[in-house]
């Protein structure tokens, strides 16, 4: 069926980085804009930033500049979210989302992967 | 500290209507288009409205979305035990380029 798989839960120490991936099953993902959002424990959604189909241009949320790296391999319908320097306050279920084609705020996500606990703790 | 303000929690009976607010600026909601989530407990949010008042197929014609300035709503009729969820919206944001949600709102049914 149409989804998008993640990778497993990962326990990370402070400072060392991560990297979750999401991989489209199902259907030809050839012109998806994946986006990446987490959410902390008890908390609400954040939005962490956008691929584009190609994997050629990113956009990330000011706040994880210099820490966060989305990157496509589009040979196997993969994208990938990584994230440096963690912190305790990193712990959260980060997400993988498609935008839907029609959206005109890129707000729209109609597949959501199952999601990726990253815990951070010494 | 969420961009978009929503109420903590809301709650009505069986079969009653609900409505949802968020409210932001012109940064936001004012210039540029509102979608919707719910988010069932430990579950991943689900699409339920976009562009304001768009339904993704799939999505029942009760869940409905209006927006009026800087302001957005989020309408569920029919109310079901199985809509007891936390509400979400969501906006692309101008000003810090980047896409903004509101603290969410948990429905209980009573």
């Amino acid at each position: 069926q149409v989804q998008l798989v993640q990778s497993g839960a990962e326990v990370k120490k402070p400072g060392a980085s991560v990297k979750v991936s999401c991989k489209a099953s199902g259907y030809t993902s050839t012109g998806d804009y994946i986006h990446w959002v987490r959410q902390a424990p008890g908390q609400g959604l954040e939005w962490m930033g956008i691929i584009n189909p190609s994997g050629g241009s990113t956009l990330y949320a000011q706040k994880f500049q210099g820490r966060l790296t989305v990157t496509r391999d589009t040979s196997t319908s993969t994208v990938y979210m990584d994230l440096s320097s963690l912190r305790a306050e990193d712990t959260a279920v980060y997400y993988c989302a498609r935008e839907l084609e029609d959206c005109r705020s890129s707000n729209c996500y109609d597949l959501w992967g199952q999601g990726a606990l990253v815990t951070v703790s010494s | 500290q969420s961009v978009l303000t929503q109420p903590p929690s809301v709650s009505a009976a069986p079969g009653q209507k609900v409505t949802f607010s968020c409210s932001g600026s012109s940064s936001n909601v004012g210039n540029n288009y509102v979608s919707w989530y719910q988010q069932l407990p430990r579950t991943a949010p689900k699409l339920l409205i976009y562009d304001n008042n768009k339904r993704p197929s799939g999505i029942p014609a009760r869940f409905s979305g209006s927006k009026s300035g800087t302001s957005a709503t989020l309408g569920i009729t029919g109310l079901q035990t199985g809509d007891e969820a936390d509400y979400y919206c969501g906006t692309w944001d101008s000003s810090l380029n980047t896409v903004v949600f509101g603290g969410g709102t948990k429905l209980t049914v009573l």
